[in-house]
């Protein structure tokens, strides 16, 4: 079975700071791909980024960086600099084939 | 190109009524996922189609649940018999062909259930 664990519920920080999210995903599937959403107040499910299991290289797009490492089955996310418009709260998501399985989210508050 | 539409965006209904929801997805893309989203957790699968195909159905979906995508287009979700605990946000999303495996997802559908 599959498995997301989003040990953060929620996490507050000052504009300006850097946080980082963290996201452990357990599966026996050789091939697999995460993802990130982010879920603003108004509730819509914004893709950031999907990563497959064969790419363990890092990644950076602006503020926002994905660190994926196969050996500890962790896809942590971090985001420079943070931003009031940051405030949102943040899936991880994995899945092989048709379906995604999603963690319970964190609950990312930036305040100015 | 426009997102994945839901309608409507909230229902709000009395228990042991049937409601029915509907998502369009962006065009061309062939496959169409509901999920199910309660207060403080994070969505989980329903059931997804491709094309007209109807592929995966979670256990989540009971009897009372029905999906069809009659055309490989436009989807519906019907609930017969609504609960309490039916009580949700139902989402739905639409992925391209090919190799391409990132779900989009639209607003959702917010459901009430008194």
């Amino acid at each position: 079975a599959q498995k997301v664990t989003q040990a953060q519920t929620e996490i507050s920080v000052v504009e300006k700071e850097d946080v980082t999210l963290d996201c452990v995903y357990e599966t026996r599937d050789t091939t697999y791909y995460l993802f990130w959403y982010k879920q603003p107040p108004s509730g819509e499910l914004v893709f950031l980024i999907r990563r497959n299991s064969f790419d363990e290289q890092n990644e950076i797009s602006g503020r926002y960086s994905w660190n994926f490492q196969k050996s500890t089955s962790s896809f942590n996310f971090t985001i420079t600099a943070s931003q009031v418009v940051d405030s949102a709260v943040y899936f991880c998501a994995g899945g092989s084939q048709g379906n995604l399985i999603f963690g319970k989210g964190t609950k990312l508050s930036v305040k100015p | 190109d426009t997102g994945v539409s839901q309608d409507p965006r909230h229902k709000i209904t009395k228990r042991g009524q049937n409601v029915t929801f509907r998502c369009d997805p962006i065009s061309e893309h062939n496959r169409l996922y509901w999920y199910r989203q309660t207060l403080g957790q994070g969505p989980e699968f329903l059931t997804y189609f491709q094309n007209e195909a109807q592929l995966e159905k979670s256990r989540l979906l009971s009897d009372r649940f029905s999906a069809e995508r009659p055309k490989g287009s436009f989807s519906t979700l019907e609930i017969q018999r609504t609960e309490q605990g039916d009580s949700a946000m139902y989402l739905c999303a639409s992925s391209s062909p090919v190799g391409e495996t990132i779900q989009y997802f639209g607003a959702g559908t917010r459901l009430s259930v008194l």
